[in-house]
């Protein structure tokens, strides 16, 4: 089964302060995406990439740096956050040739801005 | 753009209920139409996929039907069990080879033992 595995699982910051959260697959999948997932809006995508060192913007991209450093990992970037970055959040990959096909979601990450 | 409504945002029901979970969609061309299902502390799977081809999905007793001309693709199932209580989320995706989800906003199951 494939295997995304994100960390931490649960962080809480202050108003301001600089969070980096970490994904990694082992999927040999070549997409990989960050979703946020609140309540009354569902899953909403913020960054994408298709390869290493690519980056593509998603749909609710503000406030959010994200970079690809290898096919493995995928990191998400908030250098100054707000309350309203406050969200569960998802990492997932899916494969190249049809990368519609199936996306594998990690467990999610907690974040929580004070 | 593409977008997915998903109206009902909380269903409850007994086990041996009949499920029904409605979605409409909203896109300029046919997409490819997906149901995850995401249960308690863990991330969103596939619970199954229906294109302009097939019409039609089956996958652990659910199954949702591709309707084009009510643009719609409800989830239903016969008889429910407390382990579907989960979160279920409508999505699709533009064309056959796209690579961007766009989900609806989800409906939470609860089944009564």
């Amino acid at each position: 089964e494939a295997a995304v595995t994100q960390s931490p699982r649960n962080k809480v910051t202050v108003t301001g302060g600089n969070v980096t959260l970490s994904c990694r697959q082992t999927n040999s999948h070549n997409y990989m995406y960050w979703y946020r997932q609140d309540t009354g809006h569902g899953l909403r995508l913020i960054h994408y990439s298709y390869g290493a060192g690519n980056l593509q913007i998603g749909d609710v991209p503000d406030g959010y740096k994200a970079t690809r450093t290898t096919q493995e990992d995928f990191f998400l970037l908030l250098e100054l956050a707000s309350p309203s970055q406050t969200s569960l959040y998802f990492c997932a990959s899916s494969g190249r040739d049809r990368p519609n096909e199936r996306l594998f979601f990690g467990h999610g990450t907690k974040l929580s801005v004070l | 753009g593409d977008s997915v409504t998903q109206k009902q945002g909380q269903v409850t029901l007994s086990e041996d209920d009949f499920l029904f979970i409605n979605c409409t969609y909203s896109t300029t061309t046919y997409p490819t139409l997906f149901w995850y299902v995401q249960y308690p502390g863990q991330g969103p799977q596939l619970l199954l996929k229906v294109t302009t081809a097939n019409n039609k999905g089956i996958s652990r007793g659910f199954e949702a039907t591709y309707d084009k001309g009510t643009t719609s693709f409800h989830l239903q199932k016969a008889s429910v069990q407390e382990s579907d209580s989960a979160v279920y989320f409508c999505a699709l995706v533009e064309g056959n080879m796209g690579y961007k989800l766009t989900f609806g906003t989800g409906t939470s199951l609860l089944v009564d033992p």
